[in-house]
Order: C-alpha cells, then structure tokens, then sequence
C-alpha cells in the first residue's frame, strides 16, 4: 500500500529551528518530486516548497524562502523539511505530497497524514 | 502570484442534490488547475486535474469543467460522505502554486 507519512512536528519557540520528514513505505519515493504543503489552524491550505525527483531543484514560497530547505535522500526513501528561523506564523499542519513521476506536473496527488507544528514561546 | 477566489465561500445542500462549485483566476491559468476535497482532520484528496479529467479512484459523479480564468466543479447526486470543504489549485505560473480559499459543502 503506497504510504507518505510525515513526523518531526511539536512544539517550538520563535527563532529556533525543526526538522521535518517525510517516510515512504510501499513505493520508490526517488521517482517522484515531492511537495510540502501546509495549513493553519483553521485555514486554508498554502504551498511551501518542491523538489525535483532527483533533488536537482528545488523551489519555495517567498514566506520561507532562506529559512527553509527542503532535501532527500533517496536511499532512505525519505524526505525532509529543514526549517530554521521559525515565527509563529508558521504554526500549521505540515503535509508532504508526491507530483507526477519523474517531473513536476505541479499536481498533489498522494498525501501524508501531516505533522502538527507550533511556534510558540 | 496568481490569486483563486472561490464561491460560494459555504454552500447548503442535500444529498442527491446536484452541487456547482466555483473557481475564478485572477489571470489566465489555462487548463492548469486543480480540485480538492478535504474531510476534517484528513489531508486533502486530489479530484481534478487539468480542470477536468478525474484522478484515479474519483466517482463519475465528479466532474470538472472550464479554461481561462473560470472553473466549475460539479457533483451530480450528493451522496453523504461527500460533505466537505473543496479547494481549488492552479500550477500555470509557479511558483508559487496557490490555492483557494475553499468552498465548505456542508448538509442542509
């Protein structure tokens, strides 16, 4: 059963710094590009970040840009959101998705459960 | 950055009623978006992409439609577990990729 599962979230004061991943079990993670989205609490749900199957690119949203690195390693099957310089406003439910295989259609078609971060002091 | 606004913001029906969700882009995004559904405290499940072939699993009674900068989402028959809040999501001009507000479906 293809399965993302994302963990790393909790509890975290403003200005310092977390690590997310994102497990995949029951399919190759290295053929797809990977994005994590995310969703406050209460709100709606807003893109953070992308990288190409291969890890050869990567893109963010301009409200992390240079706090936020995503990366991967496939021989892992594992993805990861490192996120340094954290505001509250980061407070969300953070998800990662698999794109198409082998690009980056920009489509988000299976999902993790998400990972609950608080940024809070 | 391309801005999706979404309507009606909350949207009352009854099952076997037939719901149309709007999207509107505030320029062009061609043919490249995306429909939604997300149940409370699930992530969200892709329906639609390319405004209107369905992903793998979607009933039929799923439908998308539209280019430009109008779109719809038509559900022909609720059925119950259909209730939900819907987002729209375009990928034409990224990043970023944005999405709507969302539109909530909820039982009347």
């Amino acid at each position: 059963q293809v399965q993302l599962v994302e963990s790393g979230g909790g509890v975290v004061q403003p200005g310092r710094s977390l690590r997310l991943s994102c497990a995949a079990s029951g399919f190759t993670l290295s053929i797809f590009g990977i994005h994590w989205v995310r969703q406050a609490p209460g709100k709606g749900l807003e893109w953070v970040a992308v990288i190409s199957y291969d890890g050869s690119n990567t893109y963010y949203a301009d409200s992390v840009k240079g706090r936020f690195t995503i990366s991967r390693d496939n021989s892992k099957n594992t993805l990861y959101l490192q996120m340094d310089s954290l505001r509250a406003e980061d407070t969300a439910v953070y998800y990662c998705a698999t794109d198409t295989p082998g690009t980056v259609s920009g489509w988000f078609d299976s999902w993790g459960p998400g990972t609950l971060v608080t940024v809070s002091s | 950055e391309i801005v999706l606004t979404q309507s009606p913001a909350t949207l009352s029906l009854s099952p076997g009623e037939r719901a149309t969700l709007s999207c509107r882009a505030s320029q062009s995004v061609r043919n490249y978006l995306a429909w939604y559904q997300q149940k409370p405290g699930q992530a969200p499940r892709l329906l639609i992409y390319d405004a209107s072939n369905r992903a793998t699993g979607i009933p039929a009674r799923f439908s998308g439609s539209g280019s430009g900068t109008d779109f719809t989402l038509t559900i022909s028959s609720l059925e119950p577990e259909d209730f939900a809040v819907y987002y729209c999501q375009q990928r034409s001009n990224w990043p970023p990729y944005t999405f709507g507000q969302g539109t909530k479906l909820e039982i009347k």
